[in-house]
């Protein structure tokens, strides 16, 4: 597709249930993102992938949450054991180049943990 | 679709006005800075960007202005419409090798009204 795709678009899970969040970005792009945006907030980082290499996981919030890209292409976030905290939209986002140049983010999934 | 933010500063604007969106960004060593602009339901869409050997940059009636001195970002719209409606990012980088992650102001609720 000419963009970024992520699916589901919506998720419920229940407390203590785990989740898999997919990413596919626009062809060819080298790097990945995922950033977490809580409701009324801007974004904020999660990861980056160069390729299939993951680069920077300082804002990983806890070892809940961990991210893969194992063919350099398609991205999962996956969160374990959700609480109610990790409710937000996770968004994706790919850019051709390294470096923080115009990334194409995708419309992300909201996550709602009950 | 969701709301992006329900607890952001807002902006109203009439329909042809000019509006001016300002950000205060956190790192004096930040040298690269992008407005976002994100509808709701959607991921945020690139704007414009600017360097920090720039003071002053003109896309297609948005201009950027920077000023270091006192670490503020404005993002000027001209003639508005009402598309432009949205929620209105900063964000900001330094450029650091592996350093890729851009950082977000809270943003601002713009509203045209018609």
């Amino acid at each position: 597709g000419a963009g970024v795709s992520q699916s589901p678009r919506y998720k419920v899970a229940k407390r203590g249930q785990d989740v898999a969040l997919r990413c596919d970005p626009i062809s060819g792009h080298v790097s990945l993102f995922w950033y977490q945006q809580a409701l009324g907030q801007g974004p904020e980082f999660l990861t980056y992938f160069q390729n299939e290499a993951q680069l920077d996981k300082s804002g990983l919030p806890s070892d809940r949450f961990f991210a893969e890209r194992p063919e350099g292409s398609v991205s999962t976030l996956k969160i374990q054991r959700t609480q109610q905290e990790d409710s937000a939209v996770y968004l994706c986002a790919s850019s051709p180049r390294t470096g923080a140049y115009g990334y194409t983010f995708g419309s992300g999934t909201r996550l709602t943990v009950v | 679709g969701e709301s992006v933010g329900l607890h952001l500063p807002t902006l109203s604007v009439q329909e042809g006005d000019n509006s001016i969106i300002n950000c205060a960004y956190s790192n004096s060593a930040s040298d690269y800075f992008i407005w976002y602009k994100q509808e709701s339901g959607k991921g945020p869409q690139f704007i414009i960007d600017i360097r920090s050997n720039m003071d002053k940059r003109q896309g297609q009636r948005v201009t950027v202005l920077l000023n270091k001195t006192v670490k503020h970002l404005s993002l000027q719209i001209a003639a508005t419409q009402p598309g432009d409606s949205a929620v209105y990012f900063c964000a900001e980088n330094y450029y650091n090798f592996g350093n890729e992650k851009l950082t977000f102001g809270t943003g601002t609720r713009l509203t045209i009204i018609p």
